[in-house]
């Protein structure tokens, strides 16, 4: 597609609810990112992939989080059982190869955890 | 990580330059500078980044220090959508994902 592209891009849900965001990165950008951005606070990296593979889980903040993506293009972030913490706008970056060629943003999902 | 040091917050009066310094003196020599904005209730986008030369496009300048210790963006005629928070970022020339920090605020004043 022309642009990186985020749903749902509002998500209110009840505290211990699953919930799933959905990322469609820009056709032929093998890597993609997800980052979350709190209320006023900076971007917090969570995972990356290349093609199928996430070789950088380091910023999942916990194991309630998880991602993938399949065939290389549109990927999943499940946070399961929600906490209240979890409230952010949840950002997906895609960029043809490595962050050199320059990452382009989706609009987010804001995710709401009453 | 290689680390960026930003001012909090800068004001410009509209269509004036503006300068946006970024101090990064633990910089490799293979870290590109990088600089993204975000508009308010929006994704970040890309502005422009460079490796030693300094660079032009559209957007903005970059002018990166002969040492390459320090780099400023420069936005030639501040508009009022100029108005967001830039991010400077180092960014090595592998995969390793971009580390966004607290970016400086630009009001700009009409």
């Amino acid at each position: 597609g022309a642009g990186v592209s985020q749903s749902p891009s509002n998500k209110v849900t009840e505290k211990g609810k699953d919930v799933e965001l959905r990322c469609d990165p820009i056709s032929g950008h093998t890597a993609l990112y997800w980052y979350r951005q709190s209320l006023g606070q900076g971007l917090e990296f969570l995972i990356y992939f290349q093609g199928n593979s996430a070789p950088d889980k380091s910023g999942l903040p916990s194991d309630r989080f998880s991602a993938e993506r399949t065939g290389g293009s549109v990927s999943t972030l499940t946070i399961q059982r929600t906490q209240q913490e979890d409230s952010a706008v949840y950002l997906c970056a895609s960029s043809f190869r490595t962050p050199n060629y320059g990452y382009t943003f989706g609009s987010g999902t804001r995710l709401t955890v009453v | 990580d290689a680390k960026t040091t930003q001012p909090n917050s800068m004001e410009s009066n509209e269509e004036e330059p503006v300068h946006l310094p970024c101090n990064h003196s633990t910089i490799s020599g293979t870290d590109y500078i990088h600089w993204y904005r975000q508009l308010p209730s929006q994704g970040p986008e890309y502005v422009i980044h460079g490796l030693t030369s300094n660079v032009n496009n559209r957007m903005a300048s970059l002018a990166i220090a002969e040492d390459r210790k320090s780099s400023t963006l420069i936005l030639h005629r501040a508009t009022l959508r100029d108005a967001a928070v830039y991010y400077c970022i180092l960014g090595n020339s592998g995969n390793t994902p971009l580390v966004f920090g607290k970016g400086t605020r630009l009001s700009v004043i009409a």
